[in-house]
């Protein structure tokens, strides 16, 4: 069985922090996407990385796909009330399969 | 563009009641899957289809049906509700080319 487990699962900080999420797993996934969740509603996409060692940034947050796909990590800089939510990694074990493994979550507060 | 949408956004059902949670996609997606999310637990998947007239389990698919008649719907049903399926139900799709998944608001169901 597949897991995906996310670290730390509850983080609380103060505005303009930094701080770094985990998602790392045995398996080796052909991508793997990172998803914010706010209450009430659907999980949003926020990057999908599909190369083992990818980079990729998106505005204050930056992502990082494991040179052997088996981890991720998520780093936000300086913080902001905004990013306060649930943030979940999935991956997709083989391409095309459209059968994601999500984390247990990262539940994220940023206190003005 | 509505996205994904889902019906009812809350439902009560007593034990042994059947009941369907609709989904509906207007983007053409040939993508579509079920999930539940439980705190602590994550996004389960329960089935998915990758095209009108297929369909297949996920991680989590007894006592739940799934049928693709259409491209743009994906209906849910609840054979038998039980008190273990008290969860809230998303559903998602995605274009078999792409990676980017989108989810609707979700159906808050209790089973009692």
């Amino acid at each position: 069985t597949q897991l995906l487990e996310q670290s730390p699962q509850f983080l609380s900080i103060q505005e303009g922090e930094n701080l770094t999420v985990y998602c790392n797993s045995s398996s080796v996934f052909s991508s793997l996407q990172w998803y914010r969740q706010e209450p009430g509603e659907g999980p949003v996409l926020l990057v999908t990385v599909v190369t083992g060692g990818e980079v990729k940034k998106l505005k204050r947050l930056t992502f990082q796909f494991g040179d052997a796909r088996k981890d991720s990590s998520l780093h936000i800089t300086a913080a902001q009330p905004g990013d306060t939510g649930l943030y979940l990694c999935a991956g997709e074990a083989n391409p095309g399969t459209y059968k994601y493994i999500f984390g247990t979550g990262t539940r994220l507060k940023v206190l003005a | 563009n509505a996205g994904v949408t889902q019906t009812p956004k809350f439902q009560v059902l007593k034990t042994g009641q059947s009941m369907t949670l609709q989904c509906a996609q207007d983007m053409n997606h040939e993508y579509m899957s079920w999930y539940r999310q439980d705190p602590g637990m994550g996004l389960r998947l329960i089935h998915y289809s990758v095209g009108a007239g297929i369909t297949d389990q996920g991680e989590v698919p007894n006592g739940y049906n799934v049928s693709r008649s259409t491209t743009e719907d994906f209906p849910l049903r609840l054979l038998s509700a039980a008190p273990s399926q008290t969860s809230v139900y998303f559903c998602a799709s995605r274009r078999g080319t792409t990676y980017e998944q989108y989810f609707g608001p979700g159906t808050r169901l209790t089973v009692t």
